[in-house]
């Protein structure tokens, strides 16, 4: 059982366009919703992260809009270059437990130049 | 640099062979992960150690049996595999108590013939 639901599995954007991933989950428990960016050859980087009692959070080009009713989150990355081209990975993580981050299956994300 | 370090970075074995792998962090964190990341699946949480003892085996198979002598280092000891053990293996630490972010190593890349 998939807990984390990510979508799309692959993102072709053009160089100053949007780039949108977007998750989706069902464990109501989660409280804690990292991002992370893995480039090839290395491990996964956290990126950005929001917590359910804030909509929106915004960190230079890259934003996480969260909608607690829906269970669904989305990482939008604003004029997007080349050098973001990577794999995003959406991830949650139940209340009380520093241990579980439960993550998504990663987007692979191409911005041409 | 994460502050992460495994060794090594890629390794071929065969079914009958025995191989560790070896994850140090220079970080000052309590908490240490092992996962697998496998082509077109969410990262998989293996084992977790906090304060170095076992607190999370998720249902691994035997053939993986962990360690971790100290608060910075952990080993995977490998035995007797399969060639669907073929992934790549990441390692993560945190500071327990302290914020939810793992910090990622650059993984050891494992191809079993």
């Amino acid at each position: 059982q998939q807990q984390v639901k990510q979508s799309p599995q692959s993102l072709i954007v053009q160089k100053g366009g949007i780039s949108i991933i977007n998750c989706a989950y069902e464990n109501t428990a989660f409280d804690y919703f990292p991002w992370y960016q893995q480039f090839p050859g290395k491990g996964p980087a956290l990126l950005i992260a929001i917590r359910p009692d804030v909509s929106e959070k915004k960190e230079g080009r890259f934003t996480i809009s969260f909608n607690k009713s829906a269970k669904q989150f989305s990482l939008h990355i604003m004029d997007s270059q080349p050098g973001d081209s990577a794999t995003y990975f959406c991830a949650a993580r139940s209340g009380g437990s520093n241990y579980k981050l439960t993550f998504g299956k990663g987007t692979l994300l191409t911005v041409n130049p | 640099e994460t502050g992460v370090t495994q060794t090594p970075r890629h390794l071929v074995m065969g079914m009958t062979n025995k191989k560790s792998l070896k994850c140090e962090q220079h970080l000052g964190h309590n908490a240490m992960y092992w996962y697998k990341q496998s082509a077109k699946k969410p990262l998989e949480l293996m084992f977790v150690y906090s304060l170095e003892e076992r607190v999370e085996n998720n249902s691994v198979p035997s053939r993986f049996s962990p360690e971790c002598p100290n608060s910075s280092h952990l080993f995977l000891h490998l035995h007797t595999l399969q060639p669907e053990d073929s992934a790549l293996y990441l390692c993560a630490s945190s500071q327990e108590g302290h914020g939810e972010t793992q910090y990622f190593g650059p993984g050891t890349r494992l191809l079993v013939l």
